[in-house]
């Protein structure tokens, strides 16, 4: 599976958008990306996932650019409870297990 | 419906004892994995089944690690003889299928501390 690269760590401001970066540049055609976070003492929680149209749910969006070597997870209007560490994740439409890297490290300032 | 639970949350060992960690997949999933995480780290694979099968035990660290599924939904993840380097979290996740596609859905995890 392909490498993702993510900044350790971000801040954001309460009720503004939050937008974590993902490079992926070795993708290939067959790997979708995966977004997961966790909030500390929990287990990772599935947020989004694409292949390379921009997809958006309840939780999230994900922008994915047309050359699919990187990806934006979007949180629109961050709260306090968004805090939390946010794994971007490259995964062969074929493969089972995931490779979480270490992540960012999101926090949200009041 | 119930998430993945995972028991106990936290567990305390004296090096060298053995220990088991049991995973409640979500009712009706076919794939189930289970995964490391040290402190600061992501979590990392260790091993996966579909149904009662163990297709992939390759991120197992030593023969010290053993997993099973007999009848295909709860799993136990045994540790033998234990070591300091065995503390970490251990989480199971399950999905409904055996597609590439099909999200993971994890349990809180089993806290294991080795003293």
């Amino acid at each position: 599976d392909a490498k993702t690269t993510q900044p350790p760590s971000m801040d954001c401001a309460e009720g503004r958008a939050a937008n974590l970066p993902c490079n992926h540049s070795t993708i290939s055609g067959n790997e979708y990306v995966y977004w997961y976070r966790q909030i500390h003492s929990q287990g990772p929680q599935y947020i989004i996932h694409g292949l390379k149209n921009n997809e958006t749910n309840e939780m999230a969006s994900l922008i994915i650019t047309e050359d699919r070597k990187s990806s934006t997870l979007i949180l629109p209007h961050a709260t306090l409870r968004d805090t939390a560490v946010y794994y971007c994740i490259v995964r062969v439409d074929t493969g089972n297990q995931f490779y979480f890297g270490t992540g960012t490290s999101l926090t949200v300032i009041p | 419906g119930a998430g993945v639970s995972q028991s106990p949350r936290y567990k305390v060992a004296k090096r060298g004892q053995d220990v088991a960690l049991r995973c409640d997949p979500i009712s009706g999933h076919v794939s189930l994995f289970w995964y490391q995480q040290a402190l600061g780290q992501g979590p990392e694979f260790l091993t996966y089944f579909q149904n009662e099968a163990q297709l992939d035990k390759s991120g197992l660290p030593s023969d010290r690690f053993f997993a099973e599924r007999p009848e295909g939904s709860v799993s136990t993840l045994k540790i033998q003889r234990t070591q300091q380097e065995d503390s970490a979290v251990y989480l199971c996740a399950s999905s409904l299928a055996t597609s590439g596609q099909e999200t993971q859905y994890f349990g809180p995890g089993t806290r294991l501390l080795v003293l």
